[in-house]
Formats: structure tokens, sequence, C-alpha cells
């Protein structure tokens, strides 16, 4: 059963406007949560992290929030820019753990 | 240049055949792990290791097999009993300050 689940397969958003990406969760266990950037035919590059303990995180023009009691985060990019496309993978792990769980991934497009 | 890396970029084989993908990383991290991406899916855990000499299985570890001699080395094996092969594996590395997983460059995988 999937833990992480990223609901939207895409997004399409004009340069210049906020791309906002959802994450959502199922294992109340989990209690650090990464956002990850993939283009075709590369590994995912890490963008920006939070633990539990914040309810946000802030990285230039990425911020990710976190709302324990709903389980959901979120990857806000502001401005957006066409550089920006790509898919977006949210992951999560509970430290006492090994494992990280991937959601499925958000394609973002970004139209100049 | 710490990273990871992960030979070859592509790989064909026939079918019936067992086939060794390379991870290397120089970064120093206990933690490694394999993943496989298939179209419009997350990425799945195969095999992950967080020593040297130890390793455990993920959720699709069936029709796989890894070994870890080495703490830089975490070599996977696709053998004849896995059922669909054809896919785009990634290599990763943990680095347990950040609990933050890095990517290798991918191995994309072709069986005829």
């Amino acid at each position: 059963d999937q833990q992480v689940k990223q609901n939207s397969p895409s997004l399409s958003v004009q340069e210049g406007r906020i791309s906002i990406l959802n994450c959502d969760y199922t294992n109340s266990m989990f209690d650090y949560f990464l956002w990850y950037k993939k283009y075709p035919a590369e590994g995912p590059t890490f963008l920006i992290s939070i633990s539990s303990i914040k309810d946000k995180n802030e990285d230039g023009r990425f911020t990710v929030f976190l709302n324990k009691s709903a389980k959901h985060l979120s990857l806000h990019i502001v401005p957006s820019q066409p550089g920006d496309s790509a898919v977006y993978f949210c992951a999560a792990s509970a430290r006492t753990g090994n494992q990280f769980y991937f959601g499925t991934g958000t394609s973002l497009t970004v139209i100049p | 240049d710490g990273g990871i890396t992960q030979s070859p970029k592509y790989l064909f084989r026939k079918e019936g055949q067992n086939v060794t993908l390379s991870c290397e990383q120089n970064l120093n991290h206990d933690a490694m792990y394999w993943y496989r991406q298939d179209p419009g899916q997350g990425l799945r855990l195969i095999y992950y290791s967080q020593i040297v000499n130890d390793f455990q299985k993920g959720d699709i570890a069936e029709g796989y097999s890894v070994s870890r001699e080495k703490k830089e080395s975490f070599p996977l094996t696709v053998t004849s009993a896995q059922k669909n092969p054809t896919a785009f594996y990634l290599c990763a590395s943990n680095d347990r300050i950040t609990d933050t997983q890095y990517f290798g460059p991918g191995t994309r995988l072709t069986v005829l």
C-alpha cells in the first residue's frame, strides 16, 4: 500500500506564477520529509527537506509546508521558471527506521 | 569530486541472462539503496544496506540480489528470475548527519 501519495500526476503553471505541489502520507511515524526534482533519464536531486518539529522550511524560491494533523505537505515554488519543469517527488522517512518512501511524482511544466 | 556513480548509463541484455549494475560512492556514506522506477510509478525500493556485509530486502526484492563487500560499492544483480527487468534503476546513499538520500545518475536496463 502506498504510504506516500502525490495525487496530481501533472501540473502546468505560467512562468512567474506560483507552483504548488502536494503530497499526502498515511504513516504517523514519518517525521522527516524531502522533496526531489528529477529530469528524464537522470537521478533525482535533493531540493529541500523538513522535520516534523517544523511546519515550514524555506530555501530561496522553494518553501515546504507541513501539516502534521492532516498528514499533508506541499512544495511552493515562487516565482516559477521554465527550468523548474521536471518531475517532483516527495519522500518520507521515520528517523528511527531505515527506509525512505517515495510518492509517484508530479510532472511540473512551467510555460514561458 | 564526491558523488555516486552508476555504470553503464544504458544496458541491453537478452532474456534469461543475469546482469550486474554497478554503484560506487565516495561520500563515505554507510547506507546505500537500490530503487527501480517504472513509467508513471514512484521509486520502489529493491534492497538496502546499512553497513558493510549487511543488507535487507525492500518492497520488490524478488529476482534481484546484492552484495556489500566494501563501503564504497553496492552492486545489484538482476537475475533471470525477475519477471519484468526492463526499467530505470537508481542507486542512492544516505548522509546520516542530514538524513538525506543522494542519487546516482541511473542505469536504463532493457531486456530484449
